[in-house]
């Protein structure tokens, strides 16, 4: 299987940039992607980097990958209150996602 | 389309009853998945089905949970009896295969088993 970590909290004021970070073990995975959940909601993608792609960047949103120490990172831009919520990175295998145990983002305004 | 449905949105049972929680996927996907999520053990993958078929139940936890795909447009999973452990938000998501990729998992809002 695939062995996806993150951080379990993070907690930032509104306005500042919020950087929620990523490790995973399978290099196979062709992509990866970032989860948000509301409370009391499902996951909604959020959005996705190519495995052959360093950075991806979507309005506030911002991906890094780095394959070699297999970290990725989403970095959130002008963080509002709206913002809070839980955040999964996810790598396939196969047909299967694995996620991690997801990074509870708290917006103080 | 109305995306994946999920019902009930919350269960409360006692302890030994039967359980069955249901799902509609996204027309025209052909993969299901059955997710529980629990603040101990995160989101872990029960089981899930390819054009109906069980593909991989190695997270199924034991023999009181069984999950079943009748056609394209339905699953269930199914826990009897139900034990206060149990007690977790169950998520059901489904894809395209051939673009999951891409597109990744699509949702549905989950169901929330208490069982007391």
């Amino acid at each position: 299987g695939e062995d996806v970590e993150q951080s379990l909290f993070l907690s930032v004021r509104e306005g500042d940039s919020s950087v929620i970070n990523c490790t995973y073990t399978d290099s196979s995975s062709t992509y990866l992607y970032w989860y948000k959940q509301e409370p009391g909601a499902g996951l909604q993608l959020l959005t996705y980097i190519f495995s052959n792609m360093d950075m991806k960047q979507d309005q506030r949103l911002t991906v890094l990958l780095n394959k070699k120490d297999k970290h990725l990172s989403l970095r959130i831009a002008d963080t509002q209150t709206g913002d809070s919520a839980i955040y999964f990175c996810a790598a396939p295998n196969f047909n299967k996602f694995y996620f991690g145990s997801g990074t509870k983002l708290n917006v103080k305004p | 389309d109305a995306g994946v449905i999920q019902s009930p949105r919350h269960e409360v049972t006692e302890m030994g009853q039967e359980v069955t929680l249901r799902c509609k996927p996204i027309s025209g996907h052909n993969s299901l998945f059955w997710y529980r999520q629990t603040m101990m053990r995160g989101l872990e993958l029960l089981i899930y089905f390819n054009n109906n078929v069980p593909i991989d139940d190695s997270g199924m936890p034991e023999d009181r949970f069984s999950a079943k795909m009748p056609n394209a447009s339905f699953s269930t999973l199914k826990i009897q009896p139900s034990e206060p452990r149990d007690s977790a938000v169950y998520f059901c998501a489904s894809s395209f295969s051939q673009t999951a990729r891409v597109y990744g998992y699509t949702f549905g809002s989950g169901t929330r088993l208490t069982v007391v």
